[in-house]
């Protein structure tokens, strides 16, 4: 089974507008991680948060990490239609370094121009 | 970097065929994992090597998947024989065993059993 689930699914939104996308978890990890996969291409991956962090920046992206509810969100602000892809997080298996990642469904964004 | 790299890119073949998929993970890795991805199912691990040993194979679907790491730099995912619901992306991806477990992966190989 999946340990992140993401929601929603699916987003549209206009070039220029901010999108956001949650992942939830269920058991305890040392990081979270969010991957980007352009349509029939491999996984990218674009930026960690470690358990003991709250919140990150990269760029246009904003990652927060809420352990207490097991989930976290990532923020693209200023969209670009080139920021369509699908978007996964992925955890780690919690405690001890067991190199095993597990992703979640992942949301599809569409950015119109 | 030449990155994590997979062939066939895409494979078409019949039914009961012997489907092999091959993976050079980037030089240095010392992890390597074969994944799965299918509307469905989403993304799956199937099985992962760490310094060529396989480490955890509880997601391969049944006996008729394996996979092999004979040395640091190639591993094979074998499907013996091939259903219909084998059809999927099969992704390999490799990592260092130091700095993070950030993955890389490679393109994909697409797979359609007909």
């Amino acid at each position: 089974s999946q340990q992140g689930e993401e929601d929603p699914q699916a987003l549209s939104i206009q070039e220029g507008e901010n999108a956001t996308m949650n992942c939830s978890y269920k058991t305890s990890i040392n990081n979270l991680q969010w991957y980007r996969q352009n349509s029939g291409r491999g996984l990218v991956h674009l930026i960690l948060i470690r358990s003991n962090e709250r919140e990150k920046h990269s760029g246009r992206l904003r990652v927060t990490l809420d352990t207490s509810k097991k989930s976290s969100s990532l923020l693209i602000t200023a969209s670009r239609a080139a920021d369509t892809a699908s978007y996964f997080c992925a955890t780690d298996a919690g405690a001890g370094n067991t190199g095993k990642l597990i992703f979640g469904q992942g949301t599809t964004l569409q950015v119109k121009p | 970097d030449a990155g994590v790299i997979q062939s066939p890119r895409h494979e078409v073949t019949e039914m009961g065929q012997e489907v092999t998929l091959r993976c050079k993970p980037i030089s240095g890795h010392d992890y390597l994992f074969w994944y799965r991805q299918t509307m469905m199912r989403g993304l799956e691990l199937l099985i992962y090597f760490n310094n060529n040993v396989p480490i955890d194979d509880s997601g391969m679907p049944e006996d008729r998947f394996s996979a092999k790491m004979p040395n640091a730099s190639f591993s094979t995912l074998k499907i013996q024989p091939s259903e219909p619901r084998d059809s999927a992306v099969y992704f390999c991806a490799s990592r260092p065993d130091r700095g993070g477990n950030t993955i890389y992966f490679g393109e994909g190989s697409w797979l359609t059993v007909v």
